[in-house]
């Protein structure tokens, strides 16, 4: 088993509601990050989970939370959806100390709001 | 902005030709780390470099990094069409807590 999966690769949500978006870590990975990705721009980092605790967060809103599971899967909300809340949703997987092989990146979850 | 800055924005080359790309970022680092992706989907680790290293290579890649000018640069040697992507440099710092910021990206377009 190896690769970080996400699910669902694309949804529609109308402003104002709720998403949960999921991550499935690498094989061994303890650490899992969200980033949002607008289009034509670079990633930008929302948080980290460590061991089921979140150990680093960027610059967004509280409406946007996380968790991660015992079996180090995790999963993004968002809360009272806005239109710019419109991106790519990217996880990211590695272990705590990060190695060589760097962060490990599923292919996204495309969120429209409508 | 938390994101460092990458230039050029955009490039195109040649197939055969080198291609260098620049990346500089604001605060202490403990490592930076190149990645590409092709149509806007995940991300691929090209490369890590720690803050105590100068230069690494790894096969047609080679990254330096100046942390006294808080700068890295990537040399992409006798491209290919299949490079064609964005590359995105990144940095982990622990100041003020952890994070991981990414640079806008250099979009690079090699013609066969």
């Amino acid at each position: 088993e190896t690769g970080v999966t996400q699910s669902p690769t694309h949804l529609i949500k109308t402003r104002g509601q709720q998403v949960t978006l999921r991550c499935s870590s690498q094989s061994g990975h303890n650490t899992v990050s969200w980033y949002q990705q607008a289009l034509g721009q670079g990633p930008q980092f929302i948080f980290q989970y460590y061991r089921e605790e979140e150990n680093g967060r960027g610059n967004f809103p509280p409406r946007f939370s996380g968790l991660q599971f015992p079996n180090y899967s995790s999963e993004l909300n968002v809360n009272a959806l806005e239109l710019d809340d419109s991106a790519l949703y990217l996880c990211a997987s590695s272990l705590g100390d990060l190695t060589e092989n760097g962060y490990t990146f599923g292919s996204g979850t495309r969120l429209t709001v409508v | 902005s938390q994101q460092g800055e990458e230039d050029p924005q955009a490039l195109s080359i040649q197939e055969g030709e080198n291609a260098t790309m620049n990346c500089s970022y604001k605060t202490s680092i403990n490592n930076l780390q190149w990645y590409r992706q092709n149509s806007g989907r995940g991300l691929v680790h090209l490369i890590l470099i720690r803050s105590n290293e100068r230069e690494k290579h790894s096969g047609r890649l080679r990254v330096t990094l100046d942390t006294s000018k808080k700068s890295s640069s990537l040399l992409i040697t006798a491209s290919r069409a299949a490079d064609t992507a964005s590359y995105f440099c990144a940095t982990d710092a622990h100041t003020g807590g952890f994070k991981t910021i990414f640079g806008a990206g250099t979009r690079l377009f090699v013609k066969a």
